[in-house]
């Protein structure tokens, strides 16, 4: 079974970048099984899709964050991470990483780790 | 960009059944998921691929799917049942997951 753990600040300043990363344990990030995803969920609102990449690096991300995101991948930690520029209060959330199966859906969770963004 | 329309509530009594609609432009066409999710934890997968439910999830959660509306049903509604309730697809046309809005499901 998958296990997923977010890490990161929780708290930035606005204006700065958010940097998350996700441990992998339980499967190799590169077994190709999997695309690994960010969601994230604003206090008391429902979930919203970020991004996600696969193993070969390819990336495909919500075209209304699309300006500010990057996704990468490290397979030597079995990790991969988020980073978000130019944050404003509006990225306050509970941020999740995720593996998503090819066929659509979201089968494992990371426990989410809250970010906020406060001067 | 594809829209999911939930209502934002549903209540029901114990031991009855409960119904939650996911309303999207000809949805029957596409793959639904279902997540629960409780207050403080983070979301479940509790059906996918419209009807597919994933080891340990209980046979009363059953999910269908035609037309403009996916319905995830819940039979013999316990306390424990109580969440929120999200379904999720994949738009086509920018190959990106997409939520709806969710639905708190209150156990009276």
């Amino acid at each position: 079974q998958v296990q997923l753990q977010e890490s990161g600040p929780g708290l930035v300043k606005p204006s700065q970048t958010l940097s998350l990363t996700c441990t992998v344990s339980g499967d190799s990030i590169s077994s190709g099984s999997y695309y690994w995803s960010w969601i994230r969920q604003p206090a008391g609102k429902g979930l919203e899709w970020i991004g996600r990449i696969y193993t070969s690096g390819s990336t495909n991300y919500n075209p209304s964050l699309k300006s500010r995101i990057t996704i990468s991948v490290d397979t030597s930690k079995n990790q991969f991470s988020l980073k978000l520029n130019s944050v404003t209060a509006a990225d306050t959330a509970v941020y999740y990483c995720a593996s998503t199966a090819v066929a659509g859906f979201v089968d494992y969770w990371g426990q989410g780790t809250l970010v906020t963004v406060s001067s | 960009s594809y829209v999911l329309t939930q209502p934002p509530s549903v209540s029901v009594a114990p031991g009855k059944t409960a119904r939650i609609t996911c309303g999207g432009n000809n949805i029957g066409s596409k793959s639904v998921h279902w997540y629960q999710q409780k207050p403080g934890q983070a979301p479940v997968l509790v059906i996918y691929h419209d009807s597919d439910r994933p080891s340990g999830i209980p046979e009363r959660f059953s999910g269908s799917n035609s037309g403009n509306t996916a319905t995830l049903t819940i039979s013999r509604v316990e306390a424990g049942d109580e969440a929120d309730y999200y379904c999720q697809v994949c738009d086509s046309s920018s190959d990106h997951p997409v939520f709806g809005g969710g639905t708190k499901l209150t156990v009276l």
